[in-house]
């Protein structure tokens, strides 16, 4: 199996900036997908891209994929404090394998 | 609509005793289901899965196992707990079995071993 890596580790902005995560990986993929995860919470899906595509939006999140730089980025636009959680990317072949995410701060 | 349920939600264990830990999924038929487990500040590690009853793939050998007796019912298991399995298990859910889409998880088990 492979797996996402996503950096930075951690992310530290303020509210109302723009907030950049990436991932790469090392295989070919069918999708990628990215998830949020809450303080001792479950994860929740945000976002799927397939392999065929370039970019996706849903609200504030834009996320682009670069199939031949094996890499994607998830971007949150007008970050607030509730954006402020770890973010995992999740490389789709079988099964879903995840990285070790993203922890974003937004402060207020 | 479909709903997932992890229980206990917390879970305080001596070294060397049994664990149960339980997830069933409402609302869906022959769901694709996973354990993982999360370090503290660490990523997710996927355990086991299973595309149905009975059926169950190992990613990592461990002291762990996992049990499918139902369709909508995914149990791991241990006979002897060690520290190292200290940490947070999520069960989760998948609807398309053969393309391994969006998944659902649960609300997790905080497991200390000590």
């Amino acid at each position: 199996s492979q797996q996402g890596e996503e950096d930075p580790q951690a992310l530290s902005i303020q509210e109302g900036e723009n907030a950049t995560m990436n991932c790469s990986y090392k295989t070919s993929i069918n999708n990628l997908q990215w998830y949020r995860q809450n303080s001792g919470r479950g994860l929740v899906h945000l976002i799927l891209i397939r392999s065929n595509e370039r970019e996706k939006h849903s609200g504030r999140l834009r996320v682009t994929l670069d199939t031949s730089k094996k890499s994607s980025s998830l971007l949150i636009t007008a970050s607030r404090a509730a954006d402020t959680a770890s973010y995992f990317c999740a490389t789709q072949n079988t099964p879903l394998v995840f990285g070790k995410g993203t922890r974003l701060s937004v402060i207020a | 609509s479909q709903t997932i349920h992890q229980w206990p939600a917390t879970l305080v264990q001596p070294v060397g005793s049994p664990l149960s830990l339980e997830c069933t999924v409402e609302g869906t038929s022959n769901p694709n289901l996973y354990w993982y487990r999360q370090a503290a500040g660490r990523g997710l590690q996927l355990l086991f899965y299973s595309v149905g009853i009975g059926q169950i793939s190992s990613e990592v050998p461990q002291n762990l196992s996992a049990s499918r007796p139902q369709d909508r019912q995914f149990i791991l298991s241990s006979k002897k707990l060690l520290l190292s399995d200290s940490g947070f298990y999520l069960c989760a859910w998948s609807a398309v079995a053969g393309v391994w889409g969006e998944q659902f998880f649960g609300p997790g088990t905080r497991l200390t071993v000590l």
